[in-house]
């Protein structure tokens, strides 16, 4: 059973716009939560992450919003570069459980 | 820092029978977690091995078992292939010291295909 769902499977936006990527989670358990960032023939590196006791966390040009009521997760990119292109995971946690989301795949155009 | 390396990158393996994988995690890390990707199931998890001991497990049935060494390095075993096993296995390190806030470092997986 998907606890975690990323809903689009690929986004496509202009360099320089805003990317929003989106996650929907089903646990209300869940308490943790992660954004991982995935090119091509390699393994997924750690972007950002947010704890349910907040639901705004910044790092440059990554934002991530939790709001627990809709139980949805989203990352915002500002501005977009072309170097952003790359499959993105989100994942939610508790205790010892990590569930990953499906990935959104997004490609930034010059 | 060298990074975390599975060996091998890709594998081809008929059904019925056994493979091996073998991840190498970032030095002085003590935790490695195995993950298996389908297209459209995303990550899931399939166990923690940290200081030689499995301290986490995943919804996978008993044909997929691991070990880790005391150097850290970690073995994940699929015994019996099936079909549905062909996927990419990733393993991820981290030094197991903080739990899930611990920032995981993933190889770059090793791609499994069962004919």
């Amino acid at each position: 059973d998907q606890q975690v769902k990323q809903n689009s499977p690929s986004l496509s936006v202009q360099e320089g716009r805003i990317s929003i990527l989106n996650c929907d989670y089903t646990n209300s358990m869940f308490d943790y939560f992660l954004w991982y960032k995935k090119y091509p023939a390699e393994g997924p590196t750690f972007l950002i992450s947010i704890s349910s006791i907040k639901d705004k966390n910044e790092d440059g040009r990554f934002t991530v919003f939790l709001n627990k009521s809709a139980k949805h997760l989203s990352l915002h990119i500002v501005p977009s570069q072309p170097g952003d292109s790359a499959v993105y995971f989100c994942a939610a946690s508790w205790s010892n459980d990590m569930r990953f989301g499906a990935g959104t795949r997004l490609t930034v155009k010059p | 820092k060298a990074g975390v390396t599975q060996t091998p990158r890709y594998l081809i393996k008929t059904r019925g029978q056994q493979v091996t994988l073998s991840c190498s995690p970032i030095s002085g890390h003590r935790s490695v977690s195995w993950y298996q990707q389908t297209p459209g199931q995303g990550l899931q998890f399939l166990f923690e091995y940290f200081s030689e001991t499995q301290r986490n497990k995943g919804n996978f049935p008993g044909r997929f078992s691991g070990r880790q060494f005391s150097n850290s390095r970690s073995e994940m075993n699929v015994s019996t292939l099936e079909l549905g096993d062909s996927a990419l296995y990733l393993c991820a390190s981290s030094a197991g010291t903080s739990g899930r806030e611990d920032t995981q470092y993933f190889g770059p997986g090793t791609r499994l295909t069962v004919l």
